[in-house]
């Protein structure tokens, strides 16, 4: 069965603070992505990542960075937290050639205070 | 992308079916519509993909009629396990530089006993 894994469930951090979310795929699939979802936005692409150490941005990606050093796993980083981004955070992963069908991992949900 | 609009909301009784349908005027020659589910505290779960015509799964039916402007998700005899969110998303994904997804805020289906 495949799996996206996400470190934590739930993280409470403090405003300034670096804060690093990490995704872990096995399904040797190229494509990665983090997204967050926030009460009536949806789900809002932050960065997605097609290779190892290639990353491009999404809609979102000021006050993020993105790191991936391995092809299964795919990190997120707040450089200095703030409250706006309180939210759930989704990673998920695709095959290349077929980004429309990906397959997510369970979020994490991160509070800033 | 192609932008598409469905029903912020909907209710059903337990063992109807259910229909939500999913607009998309704009939709290009080489995209493909998409349905993705999402329950409460997890990630959105792909649950069927389809060009035109009819494709059925074991969870859903997906009918898109010729001029692809709109497209209808069937689920047969819903459950109390079938409330959650579902997306509809236009796109081709498997090109290179298309990978990204736009979920919009979905379809609310709550099922009553």
């Amino acid at each position: 069965d495949v799996k996206v894994t996400q470190s934590s469930r739930y993280l409470v951090k403090r405003t300034g603070e670096k804060v690093f979310l990490e995704c872990v795929q096995d399904m040797d699939h190229e494509n990665m992505f983090w997204y967050r979802q926030d009460p009536g936005l949806g789900l809002r692409l932050i960065y997605f990542s097609y290779d190892v150490k290639m990353k491009e941005k999404g809609d979102i990606p000021e006050g993020y960075s993105v790191s991936r050093e391995k092809k299964e796993r795919f990190s997120l980083i707040l450089e200095s937290a703030s409250t706006n981004q309180t939210s759930m955070y989704l990673c998920a992963s695709s095959r290349i050639g077929d980004s429309y069908e990906q397959y997510f991992g369970p979020g994490t949900r991160l509070t800033v205070t | 992308l192609a932008k598409t609009t469905q029903p912020i909301s909907m209710d059903s009784y337990e063992g109807q079916e259910v229909n939500i349908t999913c607009s998309h005027n704009n939709i290009a020659t080489n995209d493909y519509i998409t349905w993705y589910q999402q329950f409460p505290s997890q990630g959105p779960r792909f649950i069927i993909q389809g060009y035109k015509t009819k494709v059925t799964n074991e969870v859903a039916s997906l009918f898109i009629p010729a001029d692809r402007k709109s497209s209808t998700l069937s689920l047969p005899r819903v459950s109390l396990s079938d409330t959650a969110v579902y997306y509809c998303l236009v796109g081709d994904g498997r090109n290179f530089g298309n990978e990204k997804l736009t979920f919009g805020t979905g379809t609310r289906l709550t099922i009553i006993p």
